[in-house]
């Protein structure tokens, strides 16, 4: 299957601090990005949709000022934790949809961030 | 909006035996239907999918049904082996398009564990 590539794949920052957090698809072309967040045992929490060229859709709850999304381009979607507290500790998974062909609509997952915060 | 319900959370298995992990889902324009197999602290995998002008698919010792008019769809794991152990997602989803319609929304998750 197609490849996403995540990083830095573990972080520890200061509260306060921004992080950025880097997805990029490798080997196809990604108009649509999703970032999810998961806490332990728990199940995959959609937190935006990230489109190319436009802006990001945050779902219900999430403060698109805490978690900016930029998707520069077809391959390379960011988040920012900006201001990070404790709370904000958490494995972010960013996954990129592949439309082209027989893999239409299947999204790939990126390996993960696990961001700690102090 | 979709809602995907999974069952069961937890699920322990002999090796050799079946295991089977069901969904059921609300929105009836859903068309795409992927399974994911997390392993502990790594990146969730597509392990098979089926889309809505079936009713079943097979690759080896898994298989996904899908039933429609009921709404809801199932995984089997046929041979369970230790390595098959991890959490399995299943997703629901309306294909893809303008907006949110391509947004895959998760079960909860089911632990299976595989007993050697």
């Amino acid at each position: 299957g197609a490849v996403v590539s995540q990083h830095p794949s573990w972080v520890i920052c200061k509260s306060g601090t921004s992080v950025k957090i880097e997805c990029r698809s490798l080997d196809f072309q990604a108009t649509t990005m999703f970032w999810y967040r998961q806490f332990p045992k728990q199940s995959l929490m959609l937190m935006a949709t990230s489109n190319e060229g436009s802006k990001a859709t945050y779902e219900q709850g999430v403060e698109k000022d805490k978690f900016l999304i930029n998707h520069a381009s077809l391959t390379l979607s960011t988040l920012t934790v900006t201001s990070a507290h404790p709370e904000d500790s958490s494995f972010y998974i960013c996954s990129a949809r592949d439309i082209g062909g027989l893999a239409k609509n299947i999204q790939y997952f990126g390996a993960g961030t696990r961001l700690s915060v102090l | 909006g979709e809602n995907v319900e999974q069952h069961p959370s937890t699920l322990s298995v002999q090796e050799g035996d079946s295991a089977v992990i069901k969904c059921t889902y609300s929105d009836s324009a859903s068309n795409y239907f992927p399974w994911y197999k997390q392993e502990l602290g790594k990146r969730p995998q597509l392990i098979i999918d089926i889309r809505s002008n079936v009713g079943e698919k097979k690759d080896q010792r898994i298989a996904v049904t899908l039933n429609k008019t009921a709404k809801h769809f199932s995984l089997h794991i046929t041979e369970t082996q230790p390595e098959d152990s991890a959490v399995y997602f299943c997703a629901a989803s309306r294909g893809f398009g303008g907006g949110s319609q391509g947004n895959l929304i998760f079960g909860k998750g089911t632990k299976l564990s595989v007993k050697p």
